[in-house]
């Protein structure tokens, strides 16, 4: 019930174009759905999240989609650059007051080719 | 304002060692998580620390342990280590507040058991 599957695991597309990466989730009590990036050496770092009751987020060229019925939610790339290229993972999240943790899907890989 | 601090940020040991590692969180947060990341299963969550208490526990075995100082520092100890415990081990810290919901990762510990 805490897994969250994500897909696909590779992406590779030319600059410009319009990557998705889907994630899917299974405990209808999750409450916070961040995406993080992740550069080699580097920890992963916030890139856009999302409430369950939003269907769509967007800052800059980062869309969050989600549909709670489907319990799926998807992260978009527009314009995409050699620069976005790294380990994007999605997330969810129990945000109560007893703590949190985050549970993380298992990562795509994105190349963005010039 | 300095980020999240993990040190150090390589080690190298031996099967059957034990191994401290360090987290400074970003200054006046008081949570810190920390996570294992491996190829094969991705991030996962080990344990959370607030006010020097754990207040969340991944499914890890009782080899792995934590705490947290006065100072909101934190420490993750690993008795008996395996092969397997080879990791990037991540540190992250939020302000712990109820509704907070951004974590900060730091660079990571990376750990090679030989």
């Amino acid at each position: 019930q805490q897994q969250v599957k994500q897909s696909p695991q590779s992406l590779i597309v030319q600059k410009g174009g319009i990557p998705i990466i889907n994630c899917a989730y299974e405990n209808t009590a999750f409450d916070y759905f961040p995406w993080y990036q992740q550069f080699p050496g580097k920890g992963p770092a916030l890139l856009i999240a999302i409430r369950p009751d939003v269907s769509e987020k967007k800052e800059g060229r980062f869309t969050i989609s989600f549909n709670k019925s489907a319990k799926q939610f998807s992260l978009h790339i527009m314009d995409s650059q050699p620069g976005d290229s790294a380990t994007y993972f999605c997330a969810a999240s129990l945000m109560g007051t007893s703590g949190s943790r985050l549970t993380f899907g298992e990562g795509t890989q994105l190349t963005v080719n010039p | 304002k300095a980020g999240v601090t993990q040190t150090p940020r390589y080690l190298i040991k031996t099967r059957g060692q034990q191994v401290t590692l360090s987290c400074s969180p970003i200054s006046g947060h008081r949570s810190v998580s920390w996570y294992q990341q491996t190829p094969g299963q991705g991030l996962q969550f080990l344990f959370e620390y607030f006010s020097e208490t754990q207040r969340n526990k991944g499914n890890f075995p009782g080899r792995f342990s934590g705490r947290q100082f006065s100072n909101s520092r934190s420490e993750m100890n690993v008795s008996t280590l395996e092969l397997g415990d080879s990791a990037l081990y991540l540190c992250a810290s939020r302000p712990g507040q109820p509704g907070d919901t951004e974590a900060f990762f730091g660079q990571g510990t990376r750990l090679t058991v030989v």
